[in-house]
């Protein structure tokens, strides 16, 4: 069944460095997604991007964070200056459509500390 | 703003029994509402969908209802097993892009 990857599944930083982290989505998808989840906490939706632009984004999705996709087949989020509080663990998703009733896929996921 | 809860954190059933989860949303009428399955250190996993017009859904041992008068989504495990402790979520939102925050389920042997 194909899947979405993500790598790396963890990411050790510095604060204020810049981290990049990869995804491949399902090669037919055309909409794709960065969602968050703290450790404990709920996942939160950062941004969706479709026909190479930001679709939606959230409150937490602020200038420190960018979504690219720079070839066909990888789709990245970048933290330009991590703080403590990006610590998370971060999923990238994407789906065939944009309609309410599309399910998402999800990858397993980047653990991102920051330290 | 939209809001969207799950009335429980964590849920401890015995084998064997129906677990039901309960999903509350404020602040807007979704026309789809989904539900899914995340397990420690792993993305969500799509379970099941179900449309506003449709009063209940069902998917072998899974069952959703959805009542747009109280604005709740309940989710149903019959005959629970050990293998379904994991965390589940719905997800809607007006673009059906919000979590709740989910709830734990634990099934006990």
């Amino acid at each position: 069944e194909p899947e979405v990857t993500q790598t790396p599944s963890h990411q050790v930083t510095q604060m204020g460095q810049e981290v990049i982290l990869r995804c491949v989505p399902i090669s037919n998808h055309l909409y794709f997604y960065w969602y968050r989840q703290i450790l404990g906490q709920k996942v939160e939706f950062l941004v969706s991007f479709y026909n190479n632009e930001i679709s939606e984004k959230s409150e937490i999705f602020d200038d420190q964070f960018s979504v690219e996709r720079p070839d066909g087949s990888n789709f990245t989020l970048k933290i330009r200056s991590t703080k403590l509080e990006d610590s998370a663990m971060y999923f990238c998703a994407s789906s065939e459509d944009r309609a309410a009733n599309e399910k998402l896929f999800f990858g397993s996921g980047t653990q991102l500390s920051v330290l | 703003s939209q809001k969207i809860e799950q009335n429980s954190e964590a849920l401890n059933i015995q084998e064997g029994k129906t677990a039901t989860l309960t999903c509350n949303y404020t602040n807007y009428s979704p026309a789809y509402l989904q539900w899914y399955r995340q397990d420690p250190g792993r993305g969500p996993v799509f379970l099941l969908l179900i449309r506003e017009n449709e009063k209940e859904k069902r998917k072998e041992r899974l069952k959703v209802t959805f009542d747009t008068t109280l604005k709740q989504s309940l989710f149903h495990i019959t005959a629970s097993q050990p293998a379904d402790s994991a965390t589940y979520l719905c997800k809607t939102g007006a673009n059906n892009l919000f979590f709740g925050t989910g709830t734990r389920l634990t099934v006990i042997p």
